[in-house]
């Protein structure tokens, strides 16, 4: 069955380390998504895509980035970990914009 | 930006009685608005979605609301049972959510048996 991964489910890591958080979906969605949830603030976008080769900046981007190599992976990248990244984090896709956005299982960060 | 604003926070309600949760949001070019439950640990899943050119919208217990003019939408809830205890979250986003969504805080709505 066609489903939406991440990976890894859970991670801690400290301070100033380079992490990536992997996206992989196999619908063949064009639209991909990067959300992180915190208690008290819902979810908040960070990052999101059209397509291949197409990112945007979300509500929340400072210290994240994402690269769209192909259609079915988006890999979200915190280029120095800061404790206030501690947080899950979503992934999500859809096939167009009329169609409903399907969320990833999430990937519990922890910067220690 | 977009802004939601979700109440309430907690709601307890016995069951079989009915749940109603509102969202206010601040653009008025918004088009679409999703809700989408959350259960403790799992990832967050769509319940209903309506789109500004429909006034309301239901599928069997569950139902929403939109009033364009007043810039607000509710979730309604019928009959409620245990099940139905879960996080919920209102969104709101222009270009039908091709931009991504834009959440509320999120209600936990807690059934009493």
């Amino acid at each position: 069955d066609a489903e939406i991964t991440q990976s890894p489910r859970h991670k801690i890591t400290e301070t100033g380390r380079q992490v990536t958080l992997a996206c992989h979906q196999t619908w063949n969605h064009n639209n991909m998504f990067w959300y992180r949830q915190d208690l008290g603030h819902g979810l908040r976008l960070i990052h999101y895509s059209y397509g291949v080769q197409d990112t945007n900046k979300g509500e929340v981007s400072d210290g994240y980035s994402v690269s769209r190599s192909n259609t079915e992976d988006l890999p979200l990248t915190l280029e120095s970990a800061a404790s206030s990244q501690t947080s899950v984090y979503f992934c999500a896709s859809s096939e167009s914009p009329v169609h409903e956005q399907y969320f990833g299982p999430g990937t519990r960060l922890t910067v220690t | 930006g977009e802004n939601v604003e979700q109440h309430p926070s907690t709601l307890s309600v016995q069951e079989g009685d009915s749940a109603v949760i509102k969202c206010t949001y601040s653009d008025s070019a918004s088009n679409y608005f999703p809700w989408y439950k959350q259960e403790l640990g799992k990832r967050p899943q769509l319940i209903i979605d309506i789109r500004s050119n429909v006034g309301e919208k239901k599928d069997q217990r569950i139902a929403v609301t939109l009033n364009k003019t007043a810039k607000h939408f509710s979730l309604h809830i019928t009959e409620t049972q245990p099940e139905d205890s879960a996080v919920y979250f209102c969104a709101a986003s222009m270009r039908g959510g091709a931009d991504g969504l834009t959440f509320g805080k999120g209600t936990h709505l807690i059934i009493q048996p």
